[in-house]
């Protein structure tokens, strides 16, 4: 069965610098692997997501995620965090293999703090 | 294009009550998901309904249970309500099946329980 790990409940950085949140699956088969993001009060908003195609992914603002094989990860990164990056990050597996289930599995999430 | 619609926003209940939470996906769409997201417990896999029949569900007691209507919409029914159902509950729907499948999300209902 797939699952998903979040290494980290809550990251803090300072605005400008480098974002790493970090992301372990397992799967039984070649898995599909996103990003949402979950601002206060708002839904869920995908950011990226792996479908196979290309090992690095970019997703919506300045977001990217390398899909490593060999260390069953997939950690989302950003170059140079602004404020409004502040949120909450979840790595999603999907458990859809063929159709069969189709329903997504959500890490615990990660909290994004931004400092100015 | 309207995206993912959820009402009510907010719900207060007693305890023992029902509760019925409703869903509007993005046109086109025929794929309905309902999860829960607890404090303390992250997002949890409630339903999965496509083409008005229930695909899967999640580890959740009989009392969670729903139905997706001919127009796509769908309902989540929790019965007997206990303390620990508060949470927000987030729908989502999709217009494909597979691996892929990306799920767009609605905003939530916040479920109280008193």
């Amino acid at each position: 069965a797939q699952s998903v790990t979040q290494l980290d409940s809550h990251v803090s950085v300072s605005e400008g610098t480098p974002v790493l949140l970090r992301c372990n699956y397992s799967s039984s088969y070649s898995p599909s692997l996103f990003w949402y993001v979950q601002h206060p009060n708002k839904g869920l908003q995908l950011l990226l997501k792996y479908t196979s195609a290309a090992t690095l992914v970019k997703g919506i603002n300045g977001f990217e995620a390398e899909f490593k094989k060999s260390e069953t990860s997939f950690h989302l990164t950003k170059p140079s965090a602004h404020m409004s990056d502040a949120a909450e990050y979840f790595c999603v597996v999907s458990d859809g293999y063929g159709g069969a289930t189709n329903k997504l599995i959500f890490g615990t999430g990660t909290l994004l703090a931004v400092q100015p | 294009e309207a995206g993912v619609t959820q009402s009510p926003t907010h719900l207060i209940k007693t305890r023992g009550q029902q509760a019925t939470l409703r869903c509007s996906p993005i046109s086109g769409h025929t794929s309905v998901y309902w999860y829960q997201q607890a404090l303390g417990l992250g997002l949890q896999f409630l339903l999965w309904y496509d083409e008005g029949e229930e695909r899967n569900r999640g580890n959740f007691p009989p009392r969670f249970s729903g139905r997706q209507f001919p127009n796509y919409s769908s309902e989540l029914n929790v019965n007997a309500l206990e303390l620990e159902d508060s949470a927000l509950y987030l729908c989502a729907s999709s217009g494909e099946t597979g691996v892929n499948t990306e799920a767009f999300f609605g905003q939530g209902t916040r479920l109280t329980v008193v």
